[in-house]
């Protein structure tokens, strides 16, 4: 069975606060990752492709990292804001091309 | 460009009946996704197609379920009979690129209730 784990679960941060969370999965099974915001009572909205190690890539506060040999990627958020209250999911990639998505973390930003 | 459209948004059936979910990809887009979501298993790939093509339908929980893909501007997703278990949200993303390594975009699901 295929694992990708995200963590924290939830997350609490005052608005201006930076805030990190972690997508763990198994190097061996490494083909793509992808990273998805997901607002409650919407769909999941794409944020970054990542696919080859040591990747970095930024979309206004917003940015992530990929280290594939050990099997983490970091997504952070700079000066936190109410509006980034979401789900932020992670999906890993196979060879052939299915997702498998993690359970998320559940940011909330208080203002 | 309008995005990915499902219909309908809401199904509400009885246990027995045959729900036909609709999806419509975004324009030039190669490769579409169904996946459901659930509170006990978060979201999960049920089935996905390459160029109209099903890849891997390993997702796919039982025979009940069955999905086409006819031309590339259209899917379906068939469960017959439903059972009260089946009561989720339905999500179809398409791509632009195959493989998995493009961006999904979602559509706004399926609310779909079996009782």
């Amino acid at each position: 069975i295929l694992n990708v784990e995200q963590s924290p679960q939830s997350l609490h941060v005052q608005e201006g606060d930076s805030t990190n969370f972690t997508c763990s999965f198994p190097s061996s099974n490494f083909y793509a990752l992808h990273w998805y915001r997901w607002e409650t009572a919407k769909s999941p909205e794409a944020l970054f492709v990542m696919t080859l190690n040591g990747d970095e890539k930024k979309k206004g506060r917003i940015s992530a990292t990929l280290n594939t040999k050990e099997g983490y990627s970091y997504l952070y958020i700079k000066g936190s804001q109410p509006e980034d209250s979401a789900t932020y999911l992670c999906a890993l990639v196979k060879q052939g091309g299915k997702l498998i998505f993690g359970q998320g973390t559940e940011l909330s930003v208080k203002p | 460009d309008a995005g990915v459209i499902q219909s309908p948004r809401h199904e509400v059936t009885e246990m027995g009946q045959e729900v036909t979910l609709r999806c419509k990809p975004i324009s030039g887009h190669n490769s579409l996704f169904w996946y459901r979501q659930t509170m006990m298993r978060g979201l999960e790939l049920l089935i996905y197609f390459n160029n109209n093509v099903p890849i891997d339908d390993s997702g796919m929980p039982e025979d009940r379920f069955s999905a086409k893909m006819p031309n590339a501007s259209f899917s379906t997703l068939k469960i017959q009979p439903s059972e009260p278990r089946d009561s989720a949200v339905y999500f179809c993303a398409s791509s632009r690129r195959e493989g998995g390594t493009g961006e999904q975009y979602f559509g706004p699901g399926t609310r779909l209730t079996v009782t």
